[in-house]
């Protein structure tokens, strides 16, 4: 298996701009979360799906943000417009069923808003 | 106050040495702990995790859970250059699904 993929690698964009990341979760796993990290403030859970629909969005920092999973193997996070104060890394995790889930992350999406 | 919190660092010992790597957490419902390692521009990935209080030892890895002090620890022995990364403690709570990090404390191992 691959892992979590995210796309891209690395963004760099100019305050205003629409700014969409993509993950595509391991398969077969039915949670699926999105994380922000920053130096100032760490890992924030944005939000998280269980089998596609969006069970807590309270991490969402603000209607700028959206987040989407149309299926059980692609989701997508959108910043618009984007600010400068959104550059992080953003990472994208999956997991299965079991009490104790162990989630597994993506390599993670470079955002640079200039 | 975060609900967990980890002192940043950095934290930098001699290869060899041991190392204890702390965190506290305030929410009493709190039942599973873990660890998270995570290397330079990579994601974390799960170290250990444990239930309730109690120790749980894998190889150089020891963690421990003191819930009376609401206490997460992380022990390393026989320190490796290749152990030096971030370790982010975590507590789950609630659907046991959402996994509450702290900031990370990053550790250097000096050859």
């Amino acid at each position: 298996d691959a892992g979590v993929i995210q796309s891209p690698r690395h963004e760099v964009t100019e305050m205003g701009q629409e700014v969409t990341l993509r993950c595509k979760p391991i398969s077969g796993h039915n949670s699926l979360f999105w994380y922000r990290q920053t130096m100032m403030r760490g890992l924030e859970l944005l939000i998280y799906f269980n089998n596609n629909v969006p069970i807590d969005d309270s991490g969402m920092p603000e209607d700028r943000f959206s987040a989407k999973m149309p299926n059980a193997s692609f989701s997508t996070l959108k910043i618009q417009p984007s600010e400068p104060r959104d550059s992080a890394v953003y990472f994208c995790a999956t997991s299965g069923l079991a009490v104790v889930d162990e989630q597994f992350f993506g390599p993670g999406t470079r955002l640079t808003v200039l | 106050q975060k609900e967990v919190e980890q002192d940043p660092g950095p934290l930098s010992v001699p290869e060899g040495a041991i190392v204890s790597l702390n965190c506290t957490y305030s929410n009493s419902a709190f039942q599973y702990f873990m660890w998270y390692r995570q290397y330079s521009r990579k994601g974390p990935e799960l170290l250990m995790y444990t239930y309730s209080s109690g120790n749980k030892e894998d190889g150089r890895f020891t963690a421990q859970v003191d819930k009376s002090s609401k206490y997460i620890s992380l022990f390393i022995r026989d320190s490796q250059p290749s152990d030096s990364a971030t370790y982010l403690c975590a507590s789950v709570r609630g659907s046991a699904s959402k996994i509450i990090f702290g900031s990370g404390t990053r550790l250097s191992i000096r050859p």
